[in-house]
């Protein structure tokens, strides 16, 4: 079935710093993903998303490009601040193709600190 | 525009207890999800609504859990008897249509722990 798996967590940096948290996926078809993020005490927001390969989906300084080729949609931000601490799910969605609603991976958690 | 609205946000019982969330999605909004997060964990799809028609509901323990979304607006997601193995956050999400390409839009959460 389809599946995403996520780099292990916690992540820790320093301001400033740049982040990657890698995000990988398998799908029998052809998805549509998502990155969420969930702050302390928060429900799950939407960062970004991209629904076709190559597509860039971009939100507050965060980037993440669908690459098909790899399977991949890693996220990326230059510069982080302490605000961005959180935990970010990557998910993917094949609606209508035997895998109705989201499937998610299992959350990177990340501290930023000062 | 309000978001995704549930309640109660944390709930506490004993096992072998009946417990019921409910969830009020996104004026507009046709499709409604439940989802199931365990701690460490990413969320899990129990149940999808079209409107009031659930369309899959492969992933929901039929034994114990129950769901409904009548008049294809507001929604209850129902456990009875509670297993101590249910102790998770449920959640409750909408999207405006059911397509790959559609964004779900979470609430906060209920939090249930079972003693």
């Amino acid at each position: 079935g389809d599946s995403v798996t996520q780099m292990e967590g916690p992540v820790t940096l320093s301001e400033e710093a740049f982040l990657t948290i890698n995000c990988t996926y398998t799908a029998t078809g052809y998805p549509s993903l998502f990155w969420y993020v969930q702050y302390p005490g928060e429900g799950l927001q939407l960062l970004l998303k991209a629904t076709k390969a190559d597509d860039k989906g971009s939100n507050k300084g965060f980037e993440a490009t669908y690459r098909k080729e790899t399977t991949s949609f890693h996220l990326e931000k230059g510069s982080v601040q302490v605000s961005d601490s959180a935990v970010y799910f990557c998910a993917l969605s094949f609606i209508g193709g035997g895998a109705d609603g989201l499937t998610f991976g299992k959350g990177t958690h990340l501290i930023i600190q000062p | 525009e309000a978001g995704v609205v549930q309640s109660p946000r944390y709930k506490i019982i004993e096992k072998k207890q009946p417990v019921a969330f409910w969830c009020n999605p996104i004026s507009g909004h046709n499709t409604l999800y439940w989802y199931r997060q365990n701690l460490g964990q990413g969320p899990e799809l129990l149940i999808r609504y079209e409107n009031e028609e659930a369309v899959d509901d492969s992933q929901l323990p039929k034994d114990r859990f129950s769901a409904e979304r009548l008049k294809g607006v507001d929604s209850t997601l129902k456990i009875q008897p509670a297993e101590l193995g249910d102790s998770a956050v449920y959640l409750c999400a909408s999207s405006f249509g059911g397509g790959r390409t559609d964004t779900q839009y979470f609430g906060p959460g209920t939090r249930l722990t079972v003693l």
